[in-house]
């Protein structure tokens, strides 16, 4: 596709419920990113992959949250029995080098737990 | 964790005039970048700068980087309605796989 794809677009479950987000990059950008957003704030860093390997998960909050990528491309964020406080925007990029230089961001998963 | 942050104001201007909005950090980095992102979701690549470069222009955007005193500033002149956003730099730190992000500065410009 043209640009970074996510997928929902907005999603509302019930505490403890599992949930997972899907990113589709910019075809061949080998980099990918997981950030998430609460409300007014920055952006808060929670994976990197590499091809398909996953140098940095240093970022994930607790061990609810877990990230693969298959094929260099796809990835599929998972969080395990949502809590309220996982209620963001959750955001990927993608880049074409793993140089952290220009990220191209997807439009975002609203994920609200209720 | 070390991150970029802007001075967390809301800016306000007048169609026309320029804004400029200031971001600090804490360490050595490779680069500093700069993003918009309007009504809350993807954010967009304005400006890439390099730490051994001093300034960049792209366009309306004039960025600045004084790594002596760890800072960098972002200004658009002659703003128009559609530079409504929040604007956020980002950090590469040296040995670092991860961007990091500022808060962001919102800038409201009133036709």
């Amino acid at each position: 596709g043209a640009g970074v794809s996510q997928s929902p677009s907005n999603k509302v479950t019930e505490k403890g419920k599992d949930v997972e987000l899907r990113c589709d990059p910019i075809s061949g950008h080998t980099a990918l990113y997981w950030y998430r957003q609460s409300l007014g704030q920055g952006l808060e860093f929670l994976i990197y992959f590499q091809g398909n390997s996953a140098p940095d998960k240093s970022g994930l909050p607790s061990d609810r949250f877990s990230a693969e990528r298959t094929g260099g491309s796809v990835s599929t964020l998972t969080i395990q029995r949502t809590q309220q406080e996982d209620s963001a925007v959750y955001l990927c990029a993608s880049s074409l080098v793993s140089t952290n230089e220009k990220l191209f961001f997807g439009s975002g998963t609203q994920l609200s737990v209720l | 964790s070390q991150q970029g942050e802007e001075d967390p104001q809301a800016l306000s201007i007048q169609e026309g005039e320029n804004a400029t909005m200031n971001c600090s950090y804490k360490t050595s980095i490779n680069n500093l970048q700069w993003y918009r992102q309007n009504s809350g979701r993807g954010l967009v690549h304005l400006i890439l700068i390099r730490s051994n470069e001093r300034e960049k222009h792209s366009g309306r955007l004039r960025v600045t980087l004084d790594t002596s005193k760890k800072s960098s500033s972002l200004l658009i002149t002659a703003s128009r309605a559609a530079d409504t956003a929040s604007y956020f730099c980002a950090t590469d730190y040296y040995g670092n796989n991860r961007l990091a992000f500022g808060k962001g500065n919102q800038v409201v410009v009133i036709p």
